[in-house]
């Protein structure tokens, strides 16, 4: 089965610079790439996703990034703001199995 | 309307309870999932129902039960359930073959 790593599992940043989190796969077959935030006490909620035939999608602070060959895709937060901070997890799934499989997470915190 | 909804939000049973969890949508998507989250943890997949059909994983014990009386709701059926079963149990739905999953706010358990 599919199997998806996550790193950092923390990261802390100050208020206005960029985050990177980044995530590597194990099924090449994998083709439908999601990030979550969620923040505590709350449900994950669909941020950004990505489809194995795009190299990168950006939407206004957030983008991400997807390398077929190295089977690995990143989230990029630029112009980070407080409220950016809760736990991010990226997913995998194949188009038609319907099965997402979660990274670890990043308790992304960020400092006034 | 994007909402997958839940009840009850939080609840509490002994060992020897039987209890159902609830999770409707009006998105018009036909596949439906439960996960469970413990704290820290991400989500993991328990059952999908997709295509007219449910998927198990197969390391979910038989005390947790499904049921999917049509293509808006999905139900939980719980059973003599152990303290460790305690954790948020998630639902969510998506478009078949579109992979964007949406979830609900969670049913926070906690067996006694």
């Amino acid at each position: 089965g599919e199997n998806v790593e996550q790193h950092p599992s923390t990261l802390s940043v100050q208020e206005g610079d960029s985050a990177v989190i980044k995530c590597t796969y194990s099924d090449s077959a994998s083709n439908y790439f999601p990030w979550y935030k969620q923040e505590l006490g709350k449900r994950p909620q669909l941020i950004i996703d990505i489809r194995s035939n795009v190299g990168e999608k950006k939407d206004q602070r957030i983008a991400v990034t997807l390398n077929k060959t190295a089977k690995h895709f990143s989230l990029h937060i630029t112009e980070t703001q407080p409220e950016d901070s809760a736990v991010y997890f990226c997913a995998a799934l194949l188009f038609g199995n319907e099965k997402l499989t979660f990274g670890t997470g990043t308790r992304l915190t960020i400092i006034p | 309307d994007t909402e997958v909804t839940q009840t009850p939000k939080h609840l509490v049973m002994g060992m020897t309870n039987k209890k159902s969890l609830k999770c409707e949508q009006h998105m018009g998507h036909r596949a439906m999932y439960w996960y469970k989250q413990k704290a820290k943890k991400p989500p993991e997949l328990m059952f999908v129902y997709s295509y007219e059909k449910l998927s198990i994983n197969e390391s979910v014990p038989s005390r947790f039960s499904p049921e999917c009386p049509n293509s808006s709701l999905l139900n939980l059926h719980l059973h003599a359930l152990q303290p460790e079963d305690s954790a948020l149990y998630l639902c969510a739905s998506s478009q078949e073959g579109r992979g964007k999953q949406y979830f609900g706010p969670g049913t926070r358990l906690t067996v006694l």
